[in-house]
């Protein structure tokens, strides 16, 4: 089974601090993606790759950037984290643009104080 | 503005009845009809799947009926259990992108 590891469970910062989401998986798929969920509003998409040093913006890419230097980690940066970026994020991958099938890691609870 | 909207947002429901969550979309492009299921503190994990081509999937006591024509789709649960508490999202594919619906939170009372 595939395995996505995101690095941290819960994480506090304090606003304006930067913030670095790490995300790694382990079975060689292209594609990885960076989601919010927050009630209500399910899971937004903020930022994908479909290759190393590959990045395209999602749905709500603003406050956020991205890094992806090697094939198995993705990592999503708050450049200065604010208090509504408080939520639930979620790392997906998939094998490759025709395989349909998601895999999520457990997610990172971020509070911003 | 949201391309998948799923309803309910809760729902309870009895031991062995049948817990009914509905999705609708637009985008005619869409070619793949997911459904998530998350526990609380994991994350989202494929329960089920169907493309646009067939009219129901049935995997177990999980069925997707499919209506191409009115564009909508839901998640039919048998004999639902306690087990099966969980939030439900619905999603909507199209080149790669997913769509996700807002979640239905599912309790199952003993």
């Amino acid at each position: 089974d595939v395995k996505v590891t995101q690095s941290s469970r819960y994480l506090v910062k304090r606003t304006g601090e930067k913030v670095f989401l790490e995300c790694v998986q382990d079975m060689d798929h292209e594609n990885m993606f960076w989601y919010r969920q927050d009630p209500g509003l399910g899971l937004r998409l903020i930022y994908f790759s479909y290759d190393v040093k590959m990045k395209e913006k999602g749905d709500i890419p603003e406050g956020y950037s991205v890094s992806r230097e090697k094939k198995e980690r993705f990592s999503l940066i708050l450049e200065s984290a604010s208090t509504n970026q408080t939520s639930m994020y979620l790392c997906a991958s998939s094998l490759d643009a025709g395989n349909y099938g998601y895999t999520f890691g457990s997610g990172t609870r971020l509070t911003v104080v | 503005q949201q391309q998948v909207k799923q309803s309910p947002q809760s729902l309870i429901v009895q031991k062995g009845g049948i817990s009914i969550i509905n999705c609708a979309y637009e985008n005619t492009a869409f070619d793949y009809f997911p459904w998530y299921q998350q526990f609380p503190g994991k994350g989202p994990a494929l329960l089920i799947a169907i493309r646009p081509d067939v009219s129901e999937k049935k995997e177990g006591r999980f069925t997707i009926s499919f209506n191409k024509s009115a564009k909508q789709f839901s998640l039919h649960i048998m004999d639902s259990q306690p087990g099966d508490s969980a939030t439900y999202f619905c999603a909507a594919v199209n080149f790669n992108k997913f769509y996700f619906g807002s979640g239905t939170k599912l309790n199952v009372k003993p």
